[in-house]
């Protein structure tokens, strides 16, 4: 099973900055099967990123995502109150050939 | 628009089953993939497994040994998730979430039921 640990746990900053959050995987995930979600307190993981660095239909261009074999990262450029919520990254593949998650960051208003 | 409508909440005592449903609309059903994913208090998701309403493949991984069961509706485009032997740390909220075949990303996502296991 490929394990995938994001950095930081949480992640304090404020509205218009700039927010960096990693996502480690125990082995090489292709570039093709990682993805990132935003979730909200209460809701379901919203699709932001596939591919590792491709928006999803509706998500702005202060998304990026960036990456290659066991390091990926998503970038939020120019916070915006909305974008306060817990990220998550996923992959699909690795010997068992199933989907994992991170454990999540917590991106929090500082 | 494309719409994927989950059955309510569920309390259950340790030991029982419980069966949830994915209720799917605003697309052709056969043409993606339907996971289930739950996510217990404060965890990040976890997946369960994988049907193709196609053709009714089913896919699970190795470390729910056996206890989940995914099946499908066709006349009525729906899902549903079966997860026996419950115990306490199958408390968690339960979803399904749509895929188009080999793309291994889940582009939308039921609402969410919670299933509570308790005695």
């Amino acid at each position: 099973e490929t394990v995938l640990t994001q950095s930081p746990g949480t992640l304090s900053l404020s509205p218009g900055e700039r927010a960096t959050l990693s996502c480690r995987a125990s082995q090489s995930v292709s570039s093709r099967f990682l993805a990132w979600y935003q979730q909200k307190p209460g809701q379901a993981p919203r699709l932001l990123i596939y591919g590792t660095s491709n928006r999803a239909t509706g998500i702005p261009d202060r998304f990026s995502g960036s990456g290659s074999g066991t390091d990926f990262t998503l970038t939020i450029t120019r916070l915006e109150p909305e974008d306060f919520a817990v990220y998550y990254c996923q992959q699909y593949g690795g010997s068992l050939r199933m989907f994992t998650f991170g454990q999540g960051t917590k991106l929090e208003i500082k | 628009q494309v719409q994927l409508v989950q059955s309510g909440a569920e309390v259950k005592k340790p030991g029982a089953s419980v069966k949830v449903s994915c209720r799917t609309s605003g697309y052709m059903f056969s043409k993606y993939y339907i996971h289930w994913v739950r996510q217990a208090p404060g965890q990040g998701p976890e997946w369960m497994g994988m049907i193709n309403p196609g053709g009714g493949g089913t896919d699970y991984p190795q470390n729910f040994h056996g206890r989940v069961t995914i099946t499908r509706d066709t006349s009525t485009s729906t899902v549903y998730m079966e997860l026996s032997s419950l115990r306490s740390d199958d408390t968690a909220v339960y979803y399904c979430a749509r895929e188009l075949p080999q793309t291994c990303f889940f582009d939308f996502w039921g609402q969410g039921s919670l299933v509570t296991v308790s005695s």
